[in-house]
């Protein structure tokens, strides 16, 4: 069974640019999670998906951030404009149904300069 | 506000010792706590999990321990390995009326070093 893919694995962008990041969960996975970490700090969720639609988006800075997950599979998350603060490694996880584990990708580390 | 809190950031032990690792919580609708370990430059992998309505759940070297009256968790890890350095971060979610989980809340994690 193929784990959950993100891309890309590191990204350096300049302040006030844009960044996106690409998620692939777990064939069949309804729930989709967006986590952010800082360093030294546990990951933060920003957002929830059931399928297509949002469950949980209370968590996410709405003026810089966007996600979207268009047919309920994949999922991209976006920064615009990004801020220094934003430098952190971007979590995707996916739970196949009800209250169990969640598997997570191996993040995208983003650092703002 | 931390819902979720790990004060211990690192923790030694001898290889072959037992590991304890202890997470509080202050939630009361969390009803789903897990524990995930993580190496360097990987997404966390799940380790094991305990539900609610149990005191305690083992799987193999690992066993997590509830107490929801203290609303206190621990991971024992015995025997320790030097595989198991890592860090370790515990998490928790609750139910929601649609039948799903929240996403989890997660502590800030303790590092685990294990020495030969």
């Amino acid at each position: 069974e193929a784990g959950v893919a993100q891309s890309p694995r590191y990204k350096i962008i300049e302040k006030r640019q844009s960044v996106a990041f690409w998620c692939n969960p777990i064939s069949g996975h309804a729930t989709l999670y967006w986590y952010q970490q800082i360093l030294g700090q546990g990951p933060k969720l920003l957002i929830q998906f059931q399928n297509n639609g949002v469950v949980d988006d209370s968590q996410l800075p709405k003026d810089r951030f966007s996600a979207e997950r268009l047919k309920g599979v994949d999922s991209t998350l976006k920064i615009q404009p990004a801020k220094l603060e934003d430098s952190a490694v971007y979590l995707c996880a996916s739970v196949g149904g009800g209250i169990s584990e969640a598997f997570f990708g191996q993040g995208t580390r983003l650092t703002v300069v | 506000d931390q819902q979720v809190k790990q004060n211990s950031p690192s923790l030694s032990v001898q290889e072959g010792r037992i590991s304890i690792l202890n997470c509080d919580y202050t939630n009361s609708m969390f009803d789903y706590f897990l524990w995930y370990k993580k190496y360097p430059a990987e997404g966390p992998t799940f380790l094991i999990s305990i539900s609610s309505i149990k005191d305690k759940n083992e799987d193999g070297r690992f066993t997590v321990f509830l107490n929801k009256s203290a609303k206190h968790l621990s991971l024992h890890i015995v025997p320790s390995q030097p595989g198991d350095s890592a860090v370790y971060f515990c998490a928790a979610s609750s139910m929601y009326s649609g039948g799903g989980a929240d996403g989890l809340t997660f502590g800030k994690g303790t590092h685990l070093i294990i020495q030969p």
